[in-house]
């Protein structure tokens, strides 16, 4: 069971909004900042958002990160079928002193 | 082009020793942390320590610590895993990532190399 939780699919059509939910603690996501990664099929996970919110350069304004108290959420708008891929967060987690991630989420365009 | 490159998948036999590698290119590979993060089939990932390849300075969580051993050439801008006695519960892909710099994120991962322990 992994420390971060999050739904393990999600889905949604194409120009539709999807918000994948990660929800930690308060030694992790309650006191650290929250990054998300995509994996696509066969190729290296990518930064997708970093400090809660920021997005590296390239990845679309119509990905977006946000965190409130012990959870976080990633949101797509505009969904696309490159979409398709699974999606992780993590966080540095203050009492077991190292990183916790969540146990991924696979989104399906339909 | 920052490039983290993982060997290639392994099949061995329980009791069996292995070590993997990650070789950077594209950056200053001393002055950046890499962290070893493990994915068993279906489950989500783990975080298994970490070095600094500057100094070689390793720090391992505390579900690995003595299972594994993390260390670095600086030499060949490449860091290693190792095991010295495969179970077949190590069966996973392991990723190795960069840390960021002054962040607690990744902004760079291998592609994964799945290992295999089966009798």
């Amino acid at each position: 069971q992994s420390v971060l939780t999050q739904p393990p699919s999600a889905s949604g059509t194409p120009g539709q909004r999807v918000t994948i939910s990660c929800s930690g603690s308060s030694s992790s996501i309650g006191s650290n900042t929250v990054s998300w990664y995509q994996r696509l099929p066969g190729t290296a996970p990518k930064l997708l958002i970093y400090s809660n919110n920021q997005r590296p350069s390239g990845v679309p304004d119509r990905l977006s990160g946000s965190k409130s108290g012990t959870s976080a959420s990633l949101a797509i708008s505009g969904l696309q079928s490159e979409d398709e891929a699974d999606y992780y967060c993590a966080a540095w987690d203050d009492r077991l002193n190292g990183w916790v991630f969540g146990g991924g989420t696979k989104l399906t365009v339909l | 082009e920052v490039q983290l490159v993982q060997s290639g998948a392994e099949v061995k036999k329980p009791g069996e020793s292995l070590k993997i590698s990650c070789k950077g290119s594209g950056y200053s590979f001393n002055t950046y942390f890499i962290v070893w993060v493990r994915q068993m089939p279906g489950k989500g990932l783990e975080w298994m320590g970490i070095i600094y390849p500057y100094d070689s300075d390793t720090r391992y969580s505390p579900s690995f610590q003595g299972q594994v051993a993390i260390s670095v050439d600086k030499s060949i801008s490449t860091a290693y895993l190792q095991w010295s006695s495969l179970k077949a519960s190590d069966s996973a892909v392991y990723y190795c990532l960069r840390r960021s710099d002054g962040g607690y994120y990744f902004d760079y991962w291998g592609q994964g190399t799945q290992v295999t322990v089966a009798s």
